[in-house]
C-alpha cells in the first residue's frame, strides 16, 4: 500500500514569506501529526489532527498552523518565515486509537529559509 | 515534556551489544521506539504499553518500567544495518482517543565492521 506522501520534498523560501506543506496519510489513517526536526533537537511536536479536528498542539508560535481535510490529507502553514524555521518537517499518520503498529512517517519536506 | 535519552551517541563493533535508555519525569502510558537512518524517515520498531512488558524484534528488544517511567532498548549482536539514530517517543496522555507522542533528542548508534 502507498506510504505517507509529503510534498514538496525541498523548498527554499525568503525570510518574511509564507509556506504551505502537504501531507497525504496512508489510506484509512485518520490521525496526522506534524513534527519539526532540527540537528540536536530531535523531533519537536507541532500539532496533531484527527478527523479534521486539532486535538493536540505543541509549543510553537501562532505562525505555525495546520488543517486537515475530510479525506485526512493535512496541510501545514508557516507565515512570516524566520531563518530559525529552516528544518525538516515530518508528518506521521496512524489509523486512530492506540497506534499499536506505530506511526508511519513521510520522507519529509526540507525547508530552507534564506 | 520531552523524554531524556542516554547515551547521546555510542560506537560499536559488529557483534557487540548496546543499551539505550529513555526516561521521563511524568507518568507514561506507552513508549515507542524508532530508528532513523541518515536522510530517511524514522521507522517504527516497537511499542510498549503500560504494564511493564518486554518485547522483542529479531535481536532488538525493549523493556518498560512504568513505576520508574523508564524504557530501555536492547540491541544484541549488533549488525552494520543497526546504524542510525534511535528515538524513543512517549505518550503522557491516557492513550486511546487523545494520542500525543513526544520524542527524545535521539541516540546516534554507529556500528563499525
Amino acid at each position: 500500500k502507498a506510504g505517507v506522501t509529503q510534498t514538496p520534498r525541498y523548498l527554499i523560501k525568503t525570510r518574511g514569506q509564507q509556506v504551505t506543506l502537504s501531507c497525504s496519510p496512508i489510506s484509512g489513517h485518520r490521525s496526522v501529526s506534524w513534527y519539526q526536526q532540527t540537528p540536536g533537537q530531535g523531533l519537536q511536536f507541532l500539532f496533531e489532527y484527527f478527523s479534521e479536528t486539532q486535538r493536540n498542539k505543541g509549543n510553537f508560535p501562532g505562525r505555525f498552523s495546520g488543517r486537515q481535510f475530510s479525506n485526512s490529507r493535512s496541510e501545514m502553514n508557516v507565515s512570516t518565515l524566520e531563518l530559525g524555521d529552516s528544518a525538516l518537517y515530518l508528518c506521521a499518520s496512524f489509523p486512530g486509537g492506540v497506534p499499536l503498529s506505530g506511526y508511519t512517517f513521510g520522507s519529509g519536506t526540507r525547508l530552507t529559509v534564506v | 515534556q520531552q523524554p531524556v535519552q542516554s547515551p547521546q551517541a555510542v560506537i560499536l563493533r559488529e557483534g557487540e551489544d548496546a543499551v539505550i535508555n529513555c526516561s521521563s519525569s511524568k507518568a507514561l502510558y506507552s513508549v515507542h521506539w524508532y530508528r532513523q537512518k541518515h536522510g530517511e524517515a524514522p521507522v517504527f520498531l516497537m511499542i510498549l504499553l503500560k504494564g511493564g512488558e518486554q518485547k522483542g524484534h529479531d535481536k532488538i528488544s525493549a523493556s518498560f518500567n512504568e513505576k520508574k517511567q523508564q524504557s530501555s532498548l536492547y540491541l544484541t549482536a549488533s549488525q552494520l544495518s543497526y546504524s542510525g539514530t534511535y528515538f524513543c517517543g512517549t505518550d503522557q496522555n491516557s492513550g486511546g482517543s487523545n494520542y500525543k507522542l513526544t520524542f527524545g533528542k535521539g541516540t546516534l548508534l554507529t556500528v563499525n565492521p
